[in-house]
C-alpha cells in the first residue's frame, strides 16, 4: 500500500525566514515523489520530484527536498520565504508506472509580512 | 501559462440541468485524468483515460460521465448533480503507464455551484 503524511496542516513563518513543510511516505515498492503547490482558486503546479536520481531535488521558485529512504520522508524546504509561497502544498506518492497519484492531505503555508 | 485548459472557469447549474466540463492539452499526453477537490481537501481521483479508453473509475456516481473524443480532449457530462457535487473539478494529463514519471499537468480547474 502507498500513502503520504504530512505532518502539519498548517505553517506560519515570516518573510525571509526558512521554511519545513513535512512529509512521510509509505510504499512497498520504489516510489516517486513529488510536491505540488496550489495557489487559491488555481490548478496544481508541480514543485519538484524525486525519481530515484539525486536524493537532494531542486524544484522551482528556490524550493528542495530530500529523499531520506531510512526516515521515509521527502520534506520541502526553503531558505527564505516570500510572500509569493503563501498556498497550499501537496505531498505526492506514485508507484512507478502507474497512472494514480495519492496526496497528502496538504500544508497550508502563511507568510507574515 | 498552464498548458491544460479547463472550460468554463466557473458554472453554476440547477439540480435538473446538464451540462458539460471540457479540458484540452496539446502536449501528446496520452493519459488524461479527472479529479475533484472540495474546499481545503486533496484532489480525489474520479476517472482516467489512457489512450482515449477509461482505464479507472473510481466509483463516480453516474450522474456524472467523462467521454474522450480523441487524445487531445477530455469531457466531464453533467446531469442531475446534487449540491454536495458543488466543488473545482480538475483535469489533468501525462505520459501513459511504462514512461510515466508521475508528473501530472493540471489545468486551473472548472468551479462548479450546483443549486
Amino acid at each position: 500500500a502507498q500513502s503520504v503524511t504530512q505532518l502539519d496542516s498548517h505553517v506560519s513563518v515570516s518573510e525571509g525566514t526558512p521554511v519545513l513543510l513535512r512529509c512521510n511516505y509509505s510504499s512497498s515498492y520504489s516510489p516517486s515523489l513529488f510536491w505540488y503547490v496550489q495557489h487559491p482558486n488555481k490548478g496544481l503546479q508541480l514543485l519538484l520530484k524525486y525519481t530515484s536520481a539525486a536524493t537532494l531535488v531542486k524544484g522551482i521558485n528556490g524550493f528542495e527536498a530530500e529523499f531520506k529512504k531510512s526516515e521515509t520522508s521527502f520534506h520541502l524546504t526553503k531558505p527564505s520565504a516570500h510572500m509569493s509561497d503563501a498556498a497550499e502544498y501537496f505531498c505526492v506518492v506514485i508507484l512507478t508506472g502507474a497512472n494514480n497519484l495519492f496526496f497528502g492531505t496538504g500544508t497550508r503555508l502563511t507568510v507574515i509580512p | 501559462d498552464t498548458e491544460v485548459t479547463q472550460t468554463p472557469k466557473h458554472l453554476v447549474m440547477g439540480m435538473t440541468n446538464k451540462k458539460s466540463l471540457k479540458c484540452e492539452q496539446h502536449m501528446g499526453h496520452r493519459a488524461m485524468y479527472w479529479y475533484k477537490q472540495k474546499a481545503k481537501k486533496p484532489p480525489e481521483l474520479m476517472f482516467v483515460y489512457s489512450y482515449e479508453k477509461l482505464s479507472i473509475n473510481e466509483s463516480v456516481p453516474s450522474r456524472f460521465s467523462p467521454e474522450c473524443p480523441n487524445s487531445s480532449l477530455l469531457n466531464l457530462h453533467l446531469h442531475a448533480l446534487q449540491p454536495e457535487d458543488s466543488a473545482l473539478y480538475l483535469c489533468a494529463s501525462s505520459q501513459v503507464s511504462g514512461t510515466n514519471t508521475g508528473e501530472l499537468f493540471f489545468g486551473e480547474g472548472s468551479r462548479l455551484t450546483v443549486l
